[in-house]
């Protein structure tokens, strides 16, 4: 079965620092991986999504990941971070096949940004 | 073109009671899924349902729970005589048609559950 690990439960960065939020999956099939974002009492905005092609997945707020097959790692970054990027992030994946659509979530990584 | 909605927000039920929830999948959108987030955890999939057909129900717990996603109207999801551990938010999550639209889900609110 597919799984996904967020290596970090809440990761706490200064203003304008950069910062990168882990996530491993399991490698058992191919497969597609997803970063979603919760703001407080809200549903979930996906970030970015990873499906084929170049392995640098650039995604909305100046978010980017990598994909990276031999440390089956899809480690999200931003080079600079906002007060407003203070929210819940979930690592995502998706085994294909006759699993289509049932995403497999990480336990989240709570970022806190501090002016 | 509104969001995926889900009602109510917040729902309040008594051990033993019945827990109907209701979500209205994007415009266009024929695929829905929902979502269970239990405190301290990330989402666990539940159910993914087209049109009048249950496509994979294998998240959902054996007994006291039931979903649907009629021809006409919102899906809903069914929980009988709700039981503590059922205290969680659900959410519920819609995308196009279409092979390529199963890697777009939009999430609705969520619908935050308290069995007192």
């Amino acid at each position: 079965a597919q799984s996904v690990t967020q290596l970090d439960s809440q990761v706490p960065v200064f203003e304008e620092a950069p910062v990168e939020l882990r996530c491993n999956y399991s490698s058992s099939v191919s497969v597609y991986l997803f970063w979603y974002v919760q703001y407080p009492n809200q549903g979930l905005q996906l970030l970015l999504k990873y499906l084929s092609g170049s392995t640098l997945v650039k995604g909305i707020n100046g978010f980017e990941a990598e994909f990276n097959k031999s440390q089956t790692s899809f480690h999200l970054r931003k080079p600079s971070v906002h007060i407003s990027d203070t929210a819940e992030y979930f690592c995502a994946g998706d085994a294909g096949g006759t699993s289509y659509g049932k995403l497999t979530f990480g336990q989240g990584t709570i970022l806190t940004v501090h002016p | 073109n509104a969001g995926v909605m889900q009602n109510p927000r917040h729902l309040v039920r008594r051990r033993g009671q019945e827990a109907r929830l209701r979500c209205s999948p994007m415009k266009g959108h024929s695929h829905v899924y929902w979502y269970r987030q239990l405190p301290e955890e990330g989402l666990k999939f539940m159910v993914y349902l087209q049109k009048e057909n249950i496509i994979d129900e294998s998240g959902m717990p054996k007994e006291r729970f039931s979903a649907e996603f009629p021809k006409e109207g919102p899906s809903i999801l069914r929980i009988q005589q709700v039981v503590r551990g059922d205290s969680a938010a659900y959410f519920c999550a819609s995308s196009p048609p279409g092979q390529q639209g199963l890697y777009e889900q939009y999430f609705g609110p969520g619908t935050r559950l308290t069995v007192t």
